[in-house]
């Protein structure tokens, strides 16, 4: 399967815990995407990746998420200390270039308890 | 305001119906448009990109108004097989993703 994939597919954590997914994106695409679904939302942006270098972030984003992708391939969602707001799904995209489709992958739900 | 809005549904319809759906963004430097579709409890896909002079794929209309800002989506015939949720996105240096737009085509 060359589509993106992202693990774990589940994720149940109490309060206060560190939790960290994992994303590979189709390998030839250089961006990176992350985002947050909530019921009856669309996925909101969280931050993206042009190769390694992260070059926007969501002001929304609060400082216990941080993500990496330290040789431009897979990427690395962490969120410390979890609140029950955490609580969605994360999806991970990947595109070719800026405006060219991005393919989703299957997201990881996190449940906070 | 939201910077995309989108008619919040459900549409409910017939099989053969005619069904459109609108979306507003509110950044007019927004550079590229989009409708993805996403099914329940899966990812988000690719519809359809929105050109400026409008486009059409098969069933699929889409079209842009950039001096009201706002994008339109229309299926003909549809489909069960349609039934879905569909968002409208806008590029500006991310891309931003309306709430979508629930359809439930009915035989």
């Amino acid at each position: 399967d060359t589509g993106v994939s992202q693990n774990p597919r589940h994720k149940i954590t109490k309060r206060g815990q560190n939790v960290t997914f994992r994303c590979d994106p189709i390998s030839e695409h250089n961006r990176l995407y992350w985002y947050r679904q909530t019921l009856g939302q669309g996925p909101e942006f969280l931050t993206y990746f042009q190769n390694e270098a992260q070059l926007e972030k969501s002001r929304l984003l609060s400082d216990r998420f941080s993500a990496e992708r330290p040789k431009g391939s897979f990427s690395t969602l962490e969120i410390q200390r979890t609140e029950q707001g955490d609580s969605a799904m994360y999806l991970c995209a990947s595109s070719l270039y800026r405006d060219f489709e991005q393919f989703f992958g299957p997201g990881t739900r996190l449940t906070v308890l | 305001r939201k910077e995309v809005e989108q008619d919040p549904g459900p549409f409910n319809v017939p099989e053969g119906a005619t069904v459109a759906f609108n979306c507003t963004y509110s950044n007019s430097a927004s550079q590229s448009f989009f409708w993805y579709r996403q099914d329940c409890r899966k990812e988000p896909k690719l519809l359809m990109s929105v050109y400026s002079s409008g486009n059409e794929d098969g069933r699929f209309t889409a079209q842009l108004n950039r001096a009201s800002q706002y994008i339109s989506l229309l299926i003909r015939d549809s489909k069960l097989s349609d039934s879905a949720t569909y968002l409208c996105v806008v590029n500006e240096r991310d891309m931003r993703f309306g709430a979508g737009t629930r359809l439930t085509v009915k035989p």
